[in-house]
């Protein structure tokens, strides 16, 4: 069966520092992978999407980049952090099937 | 651009009752896939139902259900004899048809938290 793997789960870092976010996923081969941010009590934003390796788009401007250097591993990152990076951070793929299948996510906060 | 809106951002419901979340989008495409899902406390995000825009019949999933009026373009999703375990937010979501690309990018909207009163 397919598992959704992200680390790490939380992570408190200084404005101005960098950022490296993992998922990984088992199971399956060639998926499309997503990136999303929730901030507190609100829904989804996509931030970057992938459909093969070394290909991202970026959905919204900001200071964040995605790479996907293997298959099945999706790497969101950033240079400097700024207060507005918190929130809660949702990797997701999906393989032949219409929907798609969330990591346990990783709560990321900015100070 | 396509939109997804759920008005309710809270609901209650008594255990054992009946409960329906609302939902409503805008698109121009015809074809497309409509999905509900649970985020619990641990955050992580729960498929509870699909459903495919070309059936006209409505999904069932055990205590889940869905009221899918295309012409309206709504998406509701109805839980039966609810469990204190269905305390969640919700979140009714949109998937693009993706084109050649096939992306499927999934558009969500803003949630609706649900109490279960024991």
């Amino acid at each position: 069966s397919q598992t959704i793997h992200q680390w790490p789960a939380t992570l408190v870092q200084p404005v101005g520092s960098p950022l490296s976010l993992e998922c990984t996923v088992e199971g399956t081969s060639n998926p499309n992978l997503y990136w999303y941010r929730q901030a507190a009590g609100r829904g989804l934003q996509l931030l970057f999407y992938s459909v093969g390796i070394g290909q991202i788009s970026s959905e919204v401007p900001q200071n964040l980049s995605a790479s996907r250097p293997q298959d099945r591993q999706f790497i969101l990152s950033s240079k400097k952090l700024l207060l507005s990076d918190s929130g809660f951070y949702l990797c997701a793929w999906r393989g032949r099937w219409p929907e798609q299948f969330f990591g346990p996510g990783t709560r990321l906060t900015v100070l | 651009a396509q939109t997804v809106t759920q008005s309710q951002p809270e609901m209650s419901v008594q255990e054992a009752e009946t409960v329906t979340l609302s939902c409503t989008y805008d698109t121009s495409e015809s074809d497309y896939y409509l999905f509900w899902y649970k985020q619990p406390p641990s955050r992580q995000m729960i498929l509870v139902i699909r459903q495919e825009a070309y059936k006209q019949q409505n999904a069932t999933e055990n205590r889940f259900s869905v009221n899918f009026q295309k012409a309206a373009k709504s998406f509701s999703l109805k839980i039966s004899d609810s469990q204190l375990g269905d305390a969640a937010m919700y979140f009714c979501a949109y998937r693009t048809p993706g084109g050649s690309s096939n992306t499927g990018k999934l558009i969500f909207g803003q949630g609706t938290t649900l109490q279960v009163k024991p």
